[in-house]
């Protein structure tokens, strides 16, 4: 069964900085791996959608990659905004067209 | 946004009482999921469609049953509810940009349930 892990369980940075969210799984014959943002209360945001063949994905300020040998994956965000304070999950696709998630990132951005 | 809404959006019921939330979309996609999120689990996947009629079970399935009769449709139900189902549900849809395998997920915004 795949484990995903994701870590650290909550960040807190100031307004500006550059940081890193951390998953990991356990196996790594997957088709993709997908970051999302929940904001509370609220559902699920995809934001960066990287395919097993990819080794990264970039939005804006977001970039995504990918080690499937490692069964890792970090998001990149840069230049950190208040905005940007929510939950990020990520999420990996196996075969047999499951998806797995994490348990979340809290990430606050002080002004 | 894809579109998914998923009813009801809030709901308050006894133990042993059935239960059914739907969840409907617009986007004609093939694969729909339900999952449950609860605090230090993470979102866990209930049961899944990839058609009508075609269903399968998810990691967490024990006192779940599902149906879609149309492809907009999905229906979670909880023919008993008890306390452990007290969760947050979430419905989600995948695209389809590889053939058979689903890809991107789209989700609804929510169902909190709560069991007394």
């Amino acid at each position: 069964k795949q484990e995903v892990t994701q870590i650290p369980a909550a960040l807190s940075v100031p307004e500006g900085e550059n940081l890193v969210l951390n998953c990991s799984f356990t196996d790594s014959a997957i088709y993709n791996l997908q970051w999302f943002r929940q904001d509370p209360g609220k559902g699920l945001t995809s934001l960066l959608l990287i395919q097993s063949s990819q080794r990264e994905q970039t939005s804006g300020r977001l970039n995504a990659s990918l080690d499937k040998s490692s069964g890792r994956s970090t998001l990149y965000i840069a230049a950190s905004q208040p905005g940007d304070s929510a939950t990020y999950l990520c999420a990996v696709l196996n075969t047999g067209n499951q998806f797995y998630f994490g348990t979340g990132t809290s990430l606050t951005v002080i002004p | 946004d894809a579109g998914i809404t998923q009813s009801p959006r809030h709901k308050v019921t006894e133990t042993g009482t059935p239960v059914t939330l739907r969840c409907h979309q617009t986007e004609n996609h093939r694969y729909m999921y339900w999952y449950r999120q609860d605090p230090g689990h993470g979102l866990r996947l209930i049961h899944y469609s990839y058609g009508v009629k075609d269903t399968d079970k998810g990691e967490v399935s024990d006192g779940y049953s599902v149906s879609r009769s149309k492809t907009e449709d999905f229906l979670l139900t909880l023919e008993s509810a008890t306390s452990s189902q007290t969760s947050v549900y979430f419905c989600a849809i995948g695209s389809e940009q590889r053939g058979a395998v689903a890809d991107t997920q789209y989700f609804g915004p929510g169902t909190r349930l709560t069991v007394l």
